[in-house]
């Protein structure tokens, strides 16, 4: 199971893009790496998940490098709502027994 | 998107008492489901695994008695905690998995649910 590591605490400005840079050494051949979102009393949220290169939907980007040891959440124009702990896993997501190692996440702050 | 349902969201009990706690999938059918426990300021912590018709995979030092899984659908998942004590105040989450495809697929969370026992 890859471990992750990512910086405990972010602090940002409305408006302005936010890069958060997740380590993953051991990744796996079969391991996706997704990014979740979390509110304080609430259950994760789903953001991204890539494999490699870049990926990119209507809230974020992935990018992964070439050797994928690492990721960087995009998160363009951030608000004040955007606030939260946000999360790296990695793991093999093929099967019914995928068990994802949660870290500390990483508290991001959006100042006005 | 696919939605996981978690009932209550909060509750509260005196020491002793059980607390059964609900994961339901509302638009897909989830084979498997997972339990979490999240204490302030910690990460989320995996308690069991929950396979549709079996029992459930716990992990280690989680309490099978203690913490009873049943999944007795392919839409719902209960999680009751047995004579409740106040060390078992925590922030409970499920979630739930859907494939997209070879290899990918997603986790879907439920609201979590805050258990405070007195």
């Amino acid at each position: 199971l890859a471990k992750t590591t990512q910086p405990i605490s972010m602090d940002s400005y409305e408006g302005q893009e936010v890069n958060i840079t997740c380590s993953h050494n051991n990744i796996a051949t079969n391991d996706y790496i997704t990014w979740y979102q979390q509110f304080p009393s609430q259950g994760p949220r789903f953001i991204i998940q890539g494999y490699k290169t870049k990926v990119t939907n209507e809230v974020a980007s992935l990018f992964i490098p070439a050797d994928r040891k690492s990721s960087t959440l995009s998160l363009p124009r951030v608000s004040l709502s955007d606030t939260a702990v946000y999360y790296c896993l990695v793991g093999d997501l093929a099967g019914n027994n995928r068990k994802l190692i949660w870290g500390l996440g990483t508290s991001l702050a959006v100042n006005p | 998107g696919a939605v996981v349902s978690q009932h209550p969201s909060r509750v509260i009990c005196k020491s002793g008492t059980s607390v059964k706690i609900e994961c339901r999938s509302l638009d897909f059918q989830a084979t498997t489901m997972f339990w979490y426990r999240q204490f302030p300021k910690q990460s989320l912590m995996l308690m069991a695994t929950s396979n549709e018709g079996s029992k459930a995979t716990y992990e280690q030092g989680v309490e099978k008695d203690k913490f009873l899984i049943n999944h007795a659908s392919l839409t719902l998942s209960t999680l009751t905690v047995t004579s409740a004590h106040p060390e078992d105040s925590s922030f409970y989450i499920c979630s739930a998995s859907r494939f997209s495809g070879e290899n990918t697929g997603e986790l879907f969370f439920g609201e979590g649910s805050r258990l405070t026992v007195l």
